[in-house]
């Protein structure tokens, strides 16, 4: 199956800068989603991007899907950023179920 | 804004116990699915309804485990006996065709 990995696996910053987690991924994709974990264990959606670039506030993602891989930006971060964020595909063969990452732990310092 | 609903939210319970939880998936979504995530890795999927058929049980500890969604709407799952390991994090996702929306989430402990 679609092997998904995302790096870094942890990460620690100071209020204020910016981060970039990346997602490369093993297959051809239908489906790619961003979501943001918080501490109560519900996943949140950031972005559903098989493709392109989109921007919401803070965040942007872009996926290059001919080189099988997705960034994730986050600017001027905040302590409400910290989480793990997780990065989950669908490949074009599967019947459209997440195969997820294992997550970049965000910490955000005050 | 409407939201995949989970209950109960947190359970603890003796090994060899029976336990159950419940999803109602967003109003119109045709796909469901029931995710385990343990402690430190990503979600995995156990299985996926299409209205009230299972389009993927593959990874369903068949056993000890079971899904239904009879009426193609809300869904239960049911272990019987609950082992040590089956301490997780339970998610529903429903999905009207591309995103998959997600809920709060049941976390089981087994003691």
């Amino acid at each position: 199956g679609i092997q998904v990995e995302q790096s870094p696996p942890d990460l620690i910053l100071q209020e204020g800068a910016n981060s970039t987690l990346r997602c490369n991924f093993s297959d051809s994709v239908n489906n790619l989603q961003w979501f943001h974990q918080n501490p109560w264990g519900q996943l949140i959606n950031l972005f559903y991007i098989p493709s392109g670039t989109k921007q919401n506030g803070r965040l942007s993602a872009t996926t290059v899907a001919t080189e099988r891989y997705s960034l994730l930006y986050i600017s001027s971060s905040q302590t409400t950023d910290s989480g793990v964020y997780f990065c989950a595909v669908d490949s074009i063969q599967g019947a459209q179920k997440l195969v997820f990452g294992q997550g970049t732990r965000l910490t955000i310092n005050p | 804004e409407a939201e995949v609903a989970q209950s109960p939210r947190y359970k603890i319970t003796e090994k060899s116990q029976a336990v159950a939880f419940w999803c109602d998936p967003i109003s119109g979504h045709a796909t469901l699915y029931w995710y385990r995530q343990i402690l430190g890795q990503g979600p995995e999927l156990l299985v996926q309804f299409q209205d009230e058929s299972v389009v993927d049980d593959s990874q369903l500890p068949k056993d000890r485990f079971s899904a239904e969604r009879l009426k193609g709407v809300d869904s239960t799952l049911k272990i019987q006996p609950a082992e040590l390991g089956d301490s997780a994090m339970y998610l529903c996702a429903s999905s009207p065709g591309g995103t998959q929306y997600f809920g709060p989430g049941t976390r089981l402990l087994v003691l």
